[in-house]
């Protein structure tokens, strides 16, 4: 079985300043990691995943997450955040090809950009 | 690629009536996947499909609950004798094979009065 847990319900950033969000995964094997990110009425969109090749993970719009096996974690960033990114950001962790791939998603970040 | 879609969008309800909810993924994706989210919360595995096959079931979903693919095409979701507990967004994703991307749609978000 597979878990994710992020660290923070909340996060409020200003414009231009970098934007950290914090997951942590907990898996029985090698996992298949991703960072989605949910804007107001709008699907799930794919900001990057981790599928054990390069462990630093470049995605779109500027963000990035780093896969570290020894600290269970697949923090995302950005270095400079701008009004567009406020929304809603799920760590997820894939299950075993075998098992369909299910996914399980953390209980997201809400990410607020001031001016 | 026109991408996932769902409909309908928003579907509200009075406690005790039947719903169904349709999914139509992207064509050449032989898997078919639906997830429910509360509000506050992240988006929980109900089932998925292989083709027309479905493969697994999660405990969230009751006898209430039914799901198909026909024709390995597009998925309905049916919920029997509405609660107010099933209200939340209902959203469909798909995907190849492997281990894939899974590509979701808009959702369906569900109010039940």
């Amino acid at each position: 079985a597979q878990s994710v847990t992020q660290l923070d319900s909340h996060v409020s950033v200003s414009e231009g300043t970098p934007v950290l969000l914090r997951c942590n995964y907990s898996s029985s094997y090698s996992p298949s990691l991703f960072w989605y990110v949910q804007h107001p009425n709008k699907g799930l969109q794919l900001l990057l995943k981790y599928t054990s090749a390069a462990t630093l993970v470049k995605g779109i719009n500027g963000f990035e997450a780093e896969f570290k096996k020894s600290e269970t974690s697949f923090h995302l960033t950005k270095p400079s955040a701008h009004m567009s990114d406020a929304a809603e950001y799920f760590c997820v962790v894939s299950g075993l090809e075998a098992a369909g791939n299910k996914l399980t998603f953390g209980g997201g970040t809400r990410v607020l950009v001031k001016p | 690629d026109t991408g996932v879609s769902q409909n309908p969008r928003h579907k509200i309800t009075k406690r005790g009536q039947n719903v169904t909810f349709r999914c139509d993924p992207i064509s050449e994706h032989n898997r078919l996947y639906w997830y429910r989210q509360t509000l506050g919360q992240g988006p929980e595995f109900l089932t998925y499909f292989q083709n027309e096959a479905q493969l697994e079931k999660s405990r969230l979903l009751s006898d209430r609950f039914s799901a198909e693919r026909p024709k390995g095409s597009f998925s309905t979701l049916e919920i029997q004798r509405t609660e107010q507990g099933d209200s939340a967004m209902y959203l469909c994703a798909s995907s190849l094979s492997g281990p894939a991307t899974q590509y979701f749609g808009p959702g369906t978000r569900l109010l039940v009065l």
